[in-house]
């Protein structure tokens, strides 16, 4: 059965403390790896997709990696900004447009 | 940049009505979905659809239905809200491209509904 687990659920850092999100995935043939920033009341907001493993993308202070098993969201440096709920989804090769989502990690940044 | 709308921000309905939620995306994108979002349950899928007039269910389709009669409009019908219905209700749309060569799985969601049933 295709999973998506993230963790931690919540995590606090202070201003400036980088840190790692993770997303573990069990997928039948993965297509692509989503990862959404969700700020509280609003809709995802759509940042990177993966789609093999080794790849990396950035985006400012994020980074997001691939393996065969798992994704890290990289936080560098973060700001009061960054927080907000970070979401990973994923879609299996036998999926008919549909994605399977993780529960999300809330991120909080202390200033 | 891709633009998904819904008609409302928040809504309060009273129980037995029919509830009418409306989406509309500006990028030509094949595919929309409707998902509901409760805390502790995530994002769950009601209905997708990838073409004018095509539907699937998704996985909690039990009192919803929904309509496209436009590309770029998509519709989530509540026939009779209960207070169960009460969430948080997302749309979003993405392009059809199975491969995933040129990133088109992407979906992009609307700013939500906050659908209260009394």
């Amino acid at each position: 059965e295709d999973q998506v687990t993230q963790s931690p659920e919540a995590l606090r850092l202070q201003e400036g403390e980088s840190s790692s999100l993770n997303c573990s995935y069990t997928v039948s043939g993965l297509r692509g790896l989503f990862w959404y920033r969700q700020d509280p009341g609003k809709g995802p907001e759509f940042l990177f997709t993966l789609y093999s493993a080794g790849e990396e993308k950035e985006k400012e202070r994020l980074k997001a990696t691939l393996t065969k098993k798992e994704s890290f969201l990289h936080i560098t440096a973060p700001k009061p900004e960054d927080s907000a709920t970070y979401l990973c989804a994923v879609q299996g090769m036998d999926s008919n447009y549909q994605l399977i989502w993780g529960a999300g990690t809330k991120l909080i940044i202390k200033p | 940049d891709v633009k998904v709308t819904q008609s409302s921000r928040y809504l309060v309905k009273r129980t037995g009505e029919k509830v009418f939620l409306e989406c509309v995306q500006d990028m030509d994108h094949e595919n929309m979905f409707w998902y509901r979002q409760d805390p502790g349950l995530g994002l769950r899928l009601i209905y997708f659809s990838y073409d004018v007039k095509m539907k699937e269910k998704g996985d909690i389709p039990e009192g919803y239905s929904v309509s496209r009669e436009k590309k770029e409009r998509f519709s989530l019908i509540l026939e009779s809200a209960s207070t169960n219905q009460t969430s948080m209700y997302l749309c979003a749309s993405s392009l059809e491209d199975l491969w995933g060569g040129s990133g088109g799985n992407e979906q992009f969601f609307g700013p939500g509904t906050r659908l209260t049933v009394l």
